[in-house]
């Protein structure tokens, strides 16, 4: 079967630098996502990962390791905005996407 | 600004009253998605049309519909809700391609009640 799994729960302080892993068994692969999803409300796309390496937007870095069937977002600086659950998403070889059940980061200050 | 909007954000119903949740985009996208997601869960995709293809997931129970009658709007029916039904409905949307990014675009979704 298809499998992402990420941490369920993680906490950190205001600016400090968190890195939420995800690691992934899909059938294919297509990419890979991360989005971000505040309580109550709609994820929204964080970013996007098909080749190895670090991809890097602000505050916010992914990296991937396709050998490996591994990822990580890193969140620097962090705010109290940040609070919110961050979903990890495998696009397989059908152009499907996987979704992990997501990861909730409480950020305390 | 372009965006996907659903209504109602909270419905209420009753066991076995049906019920419609409507999603609507002005994003142009070809891709509509439908999803459910209970409380700490991964979204379950329930089906997505690229165009007007209908493409149901296998193991979405009959009681859930979706119409697609143009580009801009999506309804799901829900058609004798059951508790187990109670969850956030979340519209997708996407342009077509399957390789590159084509990140979805998801509305607000709508939190639905069964009593």
């Amino acid at each position: 079967g298809q499998n992402i799994d990420q941490p369920t729960e993680m906490t950190a302080t205001e600016g400090a630098i968190v890195q939420i892993n995800c690691t992934y068994q899909t059938s294919g692969f297509n990419g890979l996502f991360w989005y971000q999803q505040h309580a109550g409300e709609a994820p929204t796309f964080l970013s996007y990962n098909v080749l190895d390496g670090l991809e890097e937007k602000g505050r916010f870095s992914s990296f991937l390791s396709r050998s490996k069937g591994y990822s990580y977002l890193l969140l620097k600086e962090l705010q109290m905005k940040d609070s919110a659950s961050y979903l990890c998403a495998v696009k397989d070889s059908n152009y499907q996407l996987i979704w992990g059940a997501g990861t909730k980061l409480i950020i305390k200050p | 600004d372009a965006m996907v909007i659903q209504n109602p954000r909270y419905q209420v119903t009753q066991f076995g009253k049906p019920v419609t949740l409507s999603c609507s985009q002005t994003l142009n996208h070809n891709v509509m998605y439908w999803y459910q997601q209970k409380s700490s869960q991964a979204p379950k995709l329930l089906f997505h049309y690229y165009d007007k293809d209908f493409n149901n997931e296998a193991d979405t129970p009959d009681n859930f519909q979706s119409r697609r009658p143009n580009t801009s709007f999506c309804f799901l029916d829900i058609r004798s809700p059951g508790l187990g039904d109670a969850a956030m409905y979340l519209c997708a949307t996407s342009i077509s391609g399957l390789a590159g990014v084509n990140e979805q675009f998801f509305g607000p979704g709508t939190r639905l009640t069964v009593l």
